[in-house]
C-alpha cells in the first residue's frame, strides 16, 4: 500500500524559511517522479514543483520558481521542499503526491499546513 | 500553460440521479506518444484527492463503476451513473501531457 506522511508545516512570518519533508513506503521510491501541490483554504488544487526519479531535473510553477527548490534522498525514501522568502500568498495546506505516466499523479499524502502570517 | 475549464462549477444532485461533470482543455492534451494524459481526482470534505480516472477513461481499482471517463482532444467528461451519498465532494480533472501540469478549478458536487 503506498502511503505518503508529509510534516514539517507551521507558522512562520513573511519572508521566512520552512522545509517540508514526506516520507514514502510502499513503492519503489527512486522509480517514480515526485510532485508537491499545494491547496490554499478553501481553494483549489495548484501544482507546485516535480522531481524526477532520479533526482536530475527539478521543474517549479513560476509562482514560487527562485523561492523554493525540491530535492530527494532515495536511500531514506524522502522527499522535501526548502520554501525560501515566504509570502503571504503561500499560505496553504501543502501534499506531497508520487508521480505516473507524464506528469500526472496517483497517490497523494495527507497535507502538511503552512501559515505565512505576521 | 494548459488552461483547464470545469462546468459547471457547483452540481446540486438528486439521489441515485446521473450526474456529469466536464474538463475543457485550451489545448489538445494528445501528447506525442499517442497517449492523452489526463486524470480525475475526488476530494471528499477534509481528505486528500483520491484518484479516480487515469489517462481519460481508465476506472482505478477499488473505484465504483459508477463512475466513468470519456472524451479526446479537448474535450473530456467524468460521468456518475447514480449519485449517492459518498459522493459528495469536489471532483478536479488534471493533464500533464504539457508543462506545467494543471487542475481545473473543481466542480462541487452535491445533494439537494
Amino acid at each position: 500500500e503506498v502511503q505518503l506522511v508529509e510534516s514539517g508545516g507551521g507558522v512562520v512570518q513573511p519572508g521566512g524559511s520552512l522545509r517540508l519533508s514526506c516520507a514514502a513506503s510502499g513503492f519503489t521510491f527512486d522509480d517514480y517522479a515526485m510532485h508537491w501541490v499545494r491547496q490554499a483554504p478553501g481553494k483549489g488544487l495548484e501544482w507546485v514543483s516535480l522531481i524526477t526519479g532520479d533526482g536530475g531535473g527539478t521543474y517549479y510553477a513560476d509562482s514560487v520558481k527562485g523561492r523554493f527548490t525540491i530535492s530527494r534522498d532515495n536511500s531514506k525514501n524522502s522527499l522535501y521542499l526548502q520554501m525560501n522568502s515566504l509570502r503571504t500568498e503561500d499560505t496553504a495546506l501543502y501534499y506531497c503526491a508520487k508521480g505516473m505516466a507524464a506528469r500526472l499523479i496517483d497517490y497523494w499524502g495527507q497535507g502538511t499546513l503552512v501559515t505565512v502570517s505576521s | 500553460d494548459v488552461v483547464m475549464t470545469q462546468s459547471p462549477l457547483s452540481l446540486p444532485v438528486t439521489l441515485g440521479q446521473p450526474a456529469s461533470i466536464s474538463c475543457r482543455s485550451s489545448q489538445s492534451l494528445v501528447y506525442s506518444d499517442g497517449n492523452t494524459y489526463l486524470n480525475w481526482f475526488q476530494q471528499r470534505p477534509g481528505q486528500s484527492p483520491r484518484r479516480l480516472i487515469y489517462n481519460v477513461s481508465n476506472r482505478d481499482s477499488g473505484v465504483p463503476d459508477r463512475f466513468s471517463g470519456s472524451g479526446s482532444g479537448t474535450d473530456f467528461t467524468l460521468k456518475i451513473s447514480r449519485v449517492e451519498a459518498e459522493d459528495v465532494g469536489v471532483y478536479y480533472c488534471m493533464q500533464g501531457t504539457d508543462w506545467p501540469p494543471t487542475f481545473g478549478q473543481g466542480t462541487k458536487v452535491e445533494i439537494k
